[in-house]
């Protein structure tokens, strides 16, 4: 069974630039998710999303990052413009059902570096 | 805000060791997961708990639910470079998981 699928894996930019991150869920799974990781922190809930209807984005900055997730499968992360402390590891995730407790599937991430 | 407190922080320990690593929450959650997280990678779920009080095992790994349901601990028995990463608790309840920050555990050879 394939995995969570991201790109890209690495990306530099300058600040105030605009960076946009892709995601492929695991087939057949309902829920995905967005995480933000700071280096040597646990993982931030940015927004979840039940097929394509938002359930949680309360800890999105709605003033610079967008996600979207057309059809209910793929999903992408939009961060316009970026600042340094936007430098991070965005992790997507999925899992089958939409209550937690559920096993959540994690991709290898996409390294966010913001100059 | 749901929170959960993981402790410590940074361990580092001799390959042979046992260690305990807390999870504690003021919160009652439905189940608590642990994850492991290697560099590089996204973390990886090693168990789920559910009943207040469960005791479950992974090999060399134990881990236990509080019988509130509020905090939790994953004990290792002589732990091995390879057991080297993150470990991360998650508290579930309703629609949300929430993450503690982790604790970065180093096995020396």
């Amino acid at each position: 069974e394939a995995g969570v699928a991201q790109s890209p894996r690495y990306k530099i930019i300058e600040k105030r630039q605009s960076v946009a991150f892709w995601c492929n869920p695991i087939s057949g799974h309902a829920t995905l998710y967005w995480y933000q990781q700071i280096l040597g922190q646990g993982p931030k809930l940015l927004i979840q999303f039940q097929n394509n209807g938002v359930v949680d984005d309360s800890q999105l900055p709605k003033d610079r990052f967008s996600a979207e997730r057309l059809k209910g499968v793929d999903s992408t992360l939009k961060i316009q413009p970026a600042k340094l402390e936007d430098s991070a590891v965005y992790l997507c995730a999925s899992s089958p059902g939409l209550y937690s407790g559920n096993t959540i599937y994690f991709g290898e991430g996409s390294w966010l570096t913001v100059v | 805000t749901q929170l959960l407190e993981q402790s410590p922080q940074f361990l580092s320990i001799q390959e042979g060791e046992n260690l305990t690593v807390y999870c504690n929450s003021s919160s009652v959650f439905s189940s608590l997961q642990w994850y492991r997280q290697e560099p590089g990678e996204g973390p990886v779920l090693l168990v789920t708990v559910v009943t207040g009080g469960e005791v479950k095992k992974l090999k060399r790994l134990t881990f236990q639910f509080g019988d509130a349901r509020k905090d939790s601990s994953l004990h290792i028995t002589a732990a091995q470079p390879g057991d080297t990463g993150l470990y991360l608790c998650a508290g579930a309840g309703g629609f949300k998981t929430i993450f503690g920050a982790g604790t970065r555990l180093f096995v020396k050879a």
